[in-house]
């Protein structure tokens, strides 16, 4: 089936380091990924709407200049947490949508559990 | 009124009983619906994933969709230890593919 693989699974930093994560699609190529924020007992709140090519698309109250997306082929999109500071601390998951034509949903990989001290 | 409605009340069963999960949506563009399990500290994990009304099977798995009433299910026969996780409900439509899921409800199978 289809895969998503999501790196680094666990990170800890300094404030005020900037923190990358990576989203890969290993099975498809996937035009749109999102990226979420899930923090504990919570369900995922979508941050953005990535697109391959063009600029993402970001939800109400998420900042694009904290959370900056970058999706440069079909099989890899990058979230850049900028100047981390302890309250952006959480866990990020992304998500892969294959082809439309294959009207499968979207694939989630396994997240990043961001901590920073 | 939320999207889509789901009791996140923790749910224990002994193993071997049927687990039963259900959710409520007021989107009536939504056509398709998906139950995810999430473990602790991973990603959701795709159960089932339907678009029509009435029931699938997958394992121990059924999935019920009844899209007059708005209302889907999930039922888990013979529950294993292994089952224990969060159960997420999803769903999408009107052309818009992104998800709206429900709180997950955490069900834990008691050996």
């Amino acid at each position: 089936g289809a895969v998503v693989s999501q790196h680094p699974s666990w990170v800890i930093c300094k404030s005020g380091t900037s923190v990358k994560i990576e989203c890969r699609s290993l099975d498809f190529q996937a035009t749109t990924m999102f990226w979420y924020r899930q923090f504990p007992k919570q369900s995922l709140m979508l941050m953005a709407t990535s697109n391959e090519g063009s600029k993402a698309t970001y939800e109400q109250g998420v900042e694009k200049d904290k959370f900056l997306i970058n999706h440069a082929s079909l099989t890899l999109s990058t979230l850049t947490v900028t100047s981390a500071h302890p309250e952006d601390s959480s866990f990020y998951i992304c998500s892969a949508m294959p082809p439309r034509w294959t009207n499968q949903p979207q694939h989630f990989g396994d997240g990043t559990r961001l901590s920073i001290l | 009124q939320k999207e889509v409605e789901q009791d996140p009340g923790p749910l224990s069963v002994p193993e071997g009983a049927i687990v039963s999960l259900n959710c409520t949506y007021s989107n009536s563009a939504f056509q398709y619906f998906m139950w995810y399990r999430q473990y602790s500290r991973k990603g959701p994990e795709l159960l089932m994933y339907t678009y029509s009304s009435g029931n699938k099977e997958d394992g121990r798995f059924t999935a019920q969709v009844d899209k007059s009433s708005k209302y889907i299910s999930l039922f888990i026969r013979d529950s294993q230890p292994s089952d224990s996780a969060t159960y997420l409900c999803a769903m999408k439509g009107g052309g818009n593919n992104r998800l709206a899921f429900g709180k997950g409800n955490q069900v834990v199978v008691i050996p």
